[in-house]
């Protein structure tokens, strides 16, 4: 079946430091969204990457979507108390409208 | 801004009873969604609908769930008769298109324990 996998489950940083979660289906997908869930919270849509190789850049974080269109990443540059939570990819197969959401990356940012 | 509105925001029910959870999805959106999220776990698609019939559904979606739109707002998921296991965060979500897709908002979500 379809599975996105995240790397990594858990990230500690201290603030003002980078962050980067990786996201990899097993299979190709058309789109792939980032959302974001605070804690207690409910996800919360980030960005949609649709073409092959695209980076997208937000402030401080940049998506990509890998020339396969099998993986992605965020980036957070400069991370503030504010990131704090946890970021989930979602992968929309090439058929159907089923997103597939990745298992997620926790980010806590230490000040 | 529109958002999703979820009620109740918290259910506790005891095994083997039926619960409805119902959402009222943005008005002008077309595709709506259930999904699940167990405690500290990833966010688990159960079902999509779309024009008032299922257009896709996961394992999970057994015969103990359905789902109706049963006028032109409330978008609902009953689940026949609760497991222990079907303790979750149940989120709804609606979004304007569907595989061209554009955002899905999610509503606040509603906690259901089952005892």
């Amino acid at each position: 079946g379809q599975q996105v996998m995240q790397i990594p489950q858990y990230q500690h940083v201290q603030e003002g430091e980078d962050f980067t979660t990786y996201c990899n289906s097993s299979t190709t997908l058309s789109n792939i969204q980032w959302y974001k869930q605070r804690p207690g919270g409910h996800p919360v849509f980030l960005i949609q990457l649709v073409k092959s190789g695209e980076v997208k850049k937000q402030k401080r974080l940049t998506f990509q979507f890998g020339e396969a269109k099998k993986n992605s990443s965020l980036h957070i540059t400069a991370t503030q108390t504010t990131d704090v939570g946890t970021y989930f990819c979602a992968g929309l197969r090439d058929t159907g409208n089923q997103f597939y959401f990745g298992t997620g990356t926790s980010l806590t940012v230490i000040p | 801004e529109p958002e999703v509105t979820q009620t109740p925001s918290h259910q506790v029910t005891q095994m083997g009873q039926e619960v409805i959870l119902r959402c009222v999805p943005i008005s002008n959106h077309l595709y709506f969604y259930w999904y699940r999220q167990i405690l500290g776990q990833k966010v688990e698609f159960l079902v999509s609908f779309y024009n008032n019939e299922i257009s896709e559904k996961s394992e999970i979606f057994d015969d103990q769930f359905s789902v109706e739109r049963p006028d032109g707002s409330n978008f609902t998921l009953k689940i026949r008769s609760t497991k222990l296991e079907d303790s979750a965060m149940y989120f709804c979500a609606s979004s304007f298109t569907g595989t061209l897709n554009t955002e899905a908002f999610f509503g606040q979500g509603t906690r259901l324990t089952v005892v």
